[in-house]
């Protein structure tokens, strides 16, 4: 069965400062990953994905996340944090060998943003 | 072309009520996801549907819920005789086949149990 550990249920940075969220999954193939982003009381929206090739992947809002293999990492990062980017992100995987699509996510990540 | 829409935004019943939840896929999409996020939680995958078809349940309860995705009309979420621990915020999802790999999320039903 798959796995997603999102490391900090609560991360504060500065604004203009780096963001580091961290997701590591448990899975027995690569499975397909995912970040999202989830404003409150709204839906969530997809930020960026990893399915296969380049293993740097950026989304949008100017976030990327780099997929490795070999640390089951998918962490994602900002070199600037916005006030706007406070919010709660979800780390998230699929299954790449079954095609069962049903997403497995972290419990994840509320970013705080202070002036 | 309108998103994943979902209805009733919030709902309110007591214990013992039943609450039905709709989801609207996007158009075109013929495949839903429903999923449940209890409070401080990551979301919990349910069920997964095509248009008249129960694809995979097994993230759902045994007892007291169903869904189904009628040929026409939303996707519906049924829980019969509601209890607290139903409270949660509850998102459907839909994909297409142009984007197997992307999950269109709507703004959930946040249900609450008095």
């Amino acid at each position: 069965a798959q796995s997603v550990t999102q490391l900090g249920s609560h991360v504060s940075v500065s604004e203009g400062a780096l963001v580091l969220l961290r997701c590591n999954y448990s899975s027995s193939v690569p499975p397909y990953l995912f970040w999202y982003v989830q404003y409150p009381n709204q839906g969530l929206q997809l930020l960026l994905k990893y399915t296969t090739g380049a293993t740097l992947v950026k989304g949008i809002n100017g976030f990327e996340a780099e997929f490795k293999k070999s640390e089951t990492s998918f962490h994602l990062t900002k070199p600037s944090a916005h006030m706007s980017d406070a919010a709660e992100y979800f780390c998230a995987v699929s299954d790449k060998d079954t095609g069962r699509r049903a997403l497995t996510f972290g419990s994840g990540t509320r970013l705080q943003v202070q002036p | 072309n309108a998103g994943v829409m979902q209805n009733p935004r919030h709902l309110v019943r007591r214990r013992g009520q039943e609450a039905r939840l709709r989801c609207s896929p996007m158009k075109g999409h013929s495949h839903v996801y429903w999923y449940r996020q209890l409070p401080e939680e990551g979301l919990k995958f349910m069920v997964y549907l095509q248009k008249e078809n129960i694809i995979d349940e097994s993230g759902m309860p045994k007892e007291r819920f169903s869904a189904e995705f009628p040929k026409e009309g939303p996707s519906i979420l049924r829980i019969q005789q509601v209890v607290r621990g139903d409270s949660a915020a509850y998102f459907c999802a839909s994909f297409g086949l142009a984007e197997v790999n992307e999950q269109f999320f709507g703004p959930g039903t946040r249900l609450t149990v008095l």
